[in-house]
């Protein structure tokens, strides 16, 4: 059975950091794509990050250009999502997402975790 | 980046059936066959409905369809169910990668 189990969130200050984890399990995690996607309070679906299965590539959403980093250990069957420089408007839900290459679609999701910038 | 355009609410009353739009532009949903379709109830993980247009994932019951035209993909839930009721979101993969705004389905 496919897992993802995210974790890492917390409340941060603006301006603050986190490393934020999600742990695969029950599939080939060094032959698949990996997506980061969060979800405000209120607001709808938002595609942060992806890394491709050997992490040479990696790609962000505007919003997050230059302040958060993905990245994957193939080892450790263990994807990675380094936040930086928090914002208010970062305050989500972070959830981790298998990515099937042949369709750009995500098959598998966490179930997520809570990240809350506030002072 | 570019925006697809979903519905806020949609409704519907057990057993009916009802559509879901998603509208984007001929740089995502218009030149691309990866268009997907996720459910997401509250606090739970979202779930993949529908991918490349009209395919269904295994587990998938097949009150779930797929459909585009032009610059518009649809999602149609036949024979409506109270579990229904959840958020759904449309995705393109083309020149942007971006999720539609989400349409909330209350099942009446």
């Amino acid at each position: 059975e496919v897992q993802l189990v995210e974790s890492g969130g917390g409340l941060v200050q603006p301006g603050g950091s986190l490393r934020l984890s999600c742990a695969a399990s029950g599939f080939s995690f060094s032959t698949y794509v990996m997506t980061w996607v969060r979800q405000a309070p209120g607001k709808g679906l938002e595609w942060v990050s992806t890394v491709t299965d050997s992490g040479e590539n990696t790609y962000y959403a505007d919003s997050v250009m230059g302040r958060f980093t993905i990245s994957r250990d193939n080892s450790r069957n263990t994807l990675y999502l380094q936040v930086n420089s928090l914002r208010a408007e970062d305050t989500a839900v972070y959830y981790c997402a298998r990515q099937i290459i042949t369709s750009r679609c995500f098959d598998s999701w966490g179930q997520g975790t809570l990240v809350t910038v506030s002072s | 980046q570019s925006t697809l355009t979903q519905p806020r609410s949609v409704s519907g009353s057990p057993g009916q059936s009802i559509t879901i739009s998603c509208t984007g532009t001929s740089s995502d949903i218009g030149g691309s066959n990866y268009v997907s379709w996720y459910q997401h109830h509250p606090g739970k993980a979202p779930k993949l409905l529908i991918y490349d247009v009209t395919k269904r994932p295994s587990g998938v019951p097949d009150r779930f369809s797929g459909s585009k035209s032009g610059n518009t993909a649809s999602l149609t839930i036949s024979g409506l169910q109270a579990e229904d009721e959840a958020d759904y979101y449309c995705w393109s993969f083309a020149h942007s990668w971006v999720f539609g705004g989400g349409t909330m389905l209350t099942v009446l």
